[in-house]
């Protein structure tokens, strides 16, 4: 079986200050990663992946996340937030080769000015 | 990246009506989509699973007379809401998945509300 948590469901940060949103997961065979980003009243769109190759993934919006499996931790950083960057943002995952798609509870992220 | 669309993006209905969602892939074929119900500040809650040709796969608890799924073309799933009741207001969304990778791609949600 696979779960997904996020950890702190509201992060508030300063602009320009390091984003960290947490993500943790179980899977019993080798999982493929996902964060998306949220905005209101919007579906849901894609930041990064990681599938197989290199454990530090680079997404839009200069955010990235690295993938490690002796922690089963997929954390998404990115080191200057901008107020654009509010919004909801999930972390997911899926079994390789599988097919349904487990979500996180998402983490709210506030930006100050 | 592949392109979803999800029509209407808010519907305002009477309860006991029912209301009809669209979710195309504009330019993919889609065998499999997904439709989701997000509850203010929570996570998606996955409803059903869309095949085309074949009926969709319901999630426990889902209703399969309340919430109908149609998905009878490559580039089109559709969700109807039957007797609509006030507690069926919700964000509804729908996704399809990509091939290589299990990416998903999301419509743009549609927000119904049942008065």
């Amino acid at each position: 079986a696979q779960s997904v948590t996020q950890l702190g469901s509201h992060v508030s940060v300063s602009e320009g200050a390091l984003v960290l949103l947490r993500c943790n997961y179980s899977s019993s065979v080798p999982p493929y990663l996902f964060w998306y980003v949220q905005y209101p009243n919007q579906g849901l769109q894609l930041l990064l992946k990681y599938t197989t190759g290199a454990t530090l993934v680079k997404g839009i919006n200069g955010f990235e996340a690295e993938f490690k499996k002796s922690e089963t931790s997929f954390h998404l950083t990115k080191p200057s937030a901008h107020m654009s960057d509010a919004a909801e943002y999930f972390c997911a995952v899926s079994p390789t080769g599988g097919f349904k798609t487990i979500f996180g509870a998402g983490t709210r992220l506030f930006v100050k000015a | 990246g592949a392109v979803v669309s999800q029509h209407p993006s808010r519907v305002i209905c009477k309860s006991g009506t029912s209301v009809k969602i669209e979710c195309r892939s504009l330019d993919f074929q889609a065998t499999t989509m997904f439709w989701y119900r997000q509850f203010p500040k929570q996570s998606l809650m996955l409803m059903a699973t869309s095949n085309e040709g074949s009926k969709a796969t319901y999630e426990q608890g889902v209703e399969k007379d309340k919430f109908l799924i149609n998905h009878a073309s490559l580039t089109l799933s559709t969700l109807t809401v039957t007797s609509a009741h006030p507690e069926d207001s919700s964000f509804y969304i729908c996704s399809a998945r990509g091939l290589a990778d299990g990416e998903l791609f999301f419509g743009e949600g549609s927000r119904l509300t049942v008065l």
